[in-house]
């Protein structure tokens, strides 16, 4: 079975331009989780999407938005580029809220 | 506010060596995960503790989940280079919301 796919795997932007992070999960998983981890620490959660609705999202600026696809898929949108968004992104899926997470490799977004 | 603490933050050991990580919270949880995170990665499901009480052995990693379900630890025996990484722990509150500690650094040096 092939794991969460995440694309790009690095992605440099200069501060104030916009990010596009994307996301396909496990084939059968309907739900998509998106974190944030800096120094390589701790996860911040941002959003939750399940069958194409986002179900909650974590204290993160507006700025921050995505959306599910019909095919499952997630984007992760970043608006207006700060330098401390430079971080690692993670997603992650599941077949429902009960289950564990599956994540995939992440994207590792700078900013400068 | 930090509901799950993890510690210590960071930890380099022998090879050879045991050591044990804590996570604890002053909330319960419905169950508890550990994963592990290798550079370049995303974390990796461990185990899962449910019971309060409950004990799970994973080869040389031995995972407890406290009685009140509000603390977890995990042991690791005979410690080896492969071990390294990071270890996270993260509680599941009764809505399914994962509650995730800051995470514990390892190094295990040869």
């Amino acid at each position: 079975e092939a794991g969460v796919t995440q694309s790009p795997t690095h992605l440099i932007k200069t501060r104030g331009q916009q990010a596009t992070l994307r996301c396909s999960p496990i084939s059968g998983h309907t739900s998509v989780y998106w974190y944030q981890q800096a120094l390589g620490l701790g996860l911040q959660f941002l959003l939750w999407y399940d069958e194409g609705e986002e179900r909650n999202r974590g204290n993160f600026p507006p700025r921050f938005s995505g959306r599910q696809f019909p095919n499952y898929s997630s984007e992760l949108n970043v608006n207006a580029l700060e330098l401390e968004d430079s971080a690692l992104y993670l997603c992650a899926s599941s077949t429902d809220r009960a289950s564990p997470l599956h994540f995939g490799n992440g994207t590792r977004l700078t900013v400068t | 506010t930090q509901l799950l603490e993890q510690s210590p933050q960071f930890l380099s050991i022998q090879e050879g060596e045991n050591l044990t990580v804590y996570c604890n919270s002053s909330s319960v949880f419905s169950s508890l995960q550990w994963y592990r995170q290798e550079p370049g990665e995303g974390p990796v499901l461990l185990v899962t503790v449910v019971t309060g009480g409950e004990v799970k052995k994973l080869k040389r990693l031995t995972f407890q989940f406290g009685d009140a379900r509000k603390d977890s630890s995990l042991h690791i025996t005979a410690a080896q280079p492969g071990d390294t990484g990071l270890y996270l722990c993260a509680g599941v509150r009764s809505n399914y919301q994962l509650i995730w500690g800051a995470g514990t650094k390892l190094i295990i040096k040869p």
